[in-house]
């Protein structure tokens, strides 16, 4: 099946700093990729959706100058959460679906940890 | 607006036994509903979802709209069936998925 793969899987930046996320999907072209963000034992929140081209789409309560999303080319999104805080410590997924639309394929996920 | 709810966090049966996963949702017009699944160390990768009514690994789900319900079920319980269980719904219109909260799913042997 398609493989979606994030880099890092694992991040500890201090405060104040910016992190950068990248999405990539590995063999098949993504117009649409999605950023989630994952607290410990929670679910899945969907934070935006990142468009190739174009701005992403943000969900309610997100900053987008906090969180900005690049999608510059079909098999590649970022995110890059800017002067992070402590409180931005988590668990951060992409996905990305396939052009028929039928499933969305999971990155790995990145753990970020903010000191 | 659009919701997925599973009630239960934690569900633990042992091997053997009968396993039903709830899930609800609420969505005004023809929603694609999904279920996921992320065993240990591993990402989230789809289990099943309504429009194929297939069998994944023994479990099936049907789509009920009257209720509005898609809970996930499977006859005899593994244990490699041990694993967050998350049921989805799908806008149709921009592609993206509302998950529920997540069912660990806990088979003892």
């Amino acid at each position: 099946g398609a493989v979606v793969s994030q880099h890092p899987s694992r991040v500890i930046c201090k405060s104040g700093t910016s992190v950068k996320i990248e999405c990539r999907s590995l063999d098949f072209q993504a117009t649409t990729m999605f950023w989630y963000r994952q607290f410990p034992k929670q679910s899945l929140m969907l934070m935006a959706t990142s468009n190739e081209g174009s701005k992403a789409t943000y969900e309610q309560g997100v900053e987008k100058d906090k969180f900005l999303i690049n999608h510059a080319s079909l098999t590649l999104s970022t995110l890059t959460v800017t002067s992070a805080h402590p409180e931005d410590s988590s668990f951060y997924i992409c996905s990305a679906r396939n052009r028929a639309g039928t499933e969305a394929f999971f990155g790995q996920g990145t753990r970020l940890t903010v000191v | 607006a659009q919701r997925v709810t599973q009630p239960e966090k934690l569900l633990s049966v042992f091997k053997g036994a009968p396993v039903e996963l709830k899930c609800n949702y609420s969505y005004s017009g023809s929603p694609e509903l999904f279920w996921y699944v992320q065993y240990s160390r591993q990402r989230l990768q789809l289990l099943l979802r309504h429009i194929s009514r297939e069998s994944i690994k023994g479990f099936t789900a049907d789509l009920n709209k009257g209720e509005t319900s898609f809970h996930l079920k499977k006859p005899f319980a593994q244990e490699e069936d041990s694993a967050m269980y998350y049921c989805a719904l799908s806008s149709s219109n921009t592609g993206k998925l509302i998950f529920g909260q997540g069912t660990t799913l806990q088979v003892k042997p």
